[in-house]
């Protein structure tokens, strides 16, 4: 059963850079058949698709936040990971990573999230 | 930009049958497949439809998933509302390489 973990900092600095990892379980990343992607959902508010990778190093980004974003893939880890630049307070989300089925363009499964604070 | 929306809540009493829509603000959302997903406190969401009215295994029937390309919009049904079906649910689909989703819906069971 696959199964994706996000891990990182729970509390970032105004103007820095966040920096989370996901990690995936009982599955290849390099499976050529998927994509893998970041969302968000800050306190009390709806989803927001950041972007998406494929395991050759492929991205696409959301364009409101495309400036601010990279999102990197490690294989040999079984990982890829998000950066997000200058962060300001309404960068304050849960952050989650899932797998991404491109043909239907559907999220599934999903990790459990991690919340990222952004505070000074 | 392409946006999805919903209605922020919906509230029927268990047994009954709740419909959710899902309206897309332009083209046409028959032209990309649309998920809905569960998410309930504290929790990730999950999928309950995909490929617009697919149910992942485990999911019961008595969730649909429907689109009406007149309306330019998709539909979730509940029918025999439980009270564990209490939860927000969000529509999601994909337009020029961005992956969007709808505004979400609490559904509370009375």
């Amino acid at each position: 059963q696959l199964q994706l973990q996000e891990s990182g900092p729970g509390l970032v600095k105004p103007s820095e850079t966040l920096s989370l990892t996901c990690t995936v379980s009982g599955g290849s990343i390099s499976s050529s058949s998927y994509y893998w992607g970041w969302i968000r959902q800050p306190p009390g508010k709806g989803l927001e698709w950041i972007g998406s990778i494929y395991y050759s190093g492929s991205t696409y980004y959301n364009p409101s936040l495309k400036s601010r974003v990279t999102i990197s893939v490690d294989t040999s880890k079984n990982q890829f990971s998000l950066k997000l630049s200058s962060v300001t307070a309404a960068d304050t989300a849960v952050y989650y990573c899932a797998r991404l089925v491109p043909t239907v363009n559907w999220f599934d499964p999903w990790g459990q999230g991690t919340l990222v604070t952004v505070s000074s | 930009n392409f946006m999805l929306t919903q209605p922020h809540s919906v509230s029927e009493s268990p047994g009954k049958t709740v419909t959710i829509s899902c309206t897309g603000s332009s083209g046409s959302i028959a032209s990309n497949y649309v998920q809905w997903y569960q998410q309930r406190p504290g929790s990730a969401p999950t999928t309950v439809i995909y490929e617009d009215n697919q149910r992942p295994s485990g999911v019961p029937d008595r969730f649909s998933g429907s689109i009406d390309s007149s309306s330019n919009s998709a539909s979730l049904t509940i029918s025999g509302l439980k009270t564990e079906d209490e939860a927000d649910y969000y529509c999601q689909s994909y337009d020029s390489s961005n992956h969007v989703f709808g505004t979400g819906t609490k559904v509370t069971v009375l």
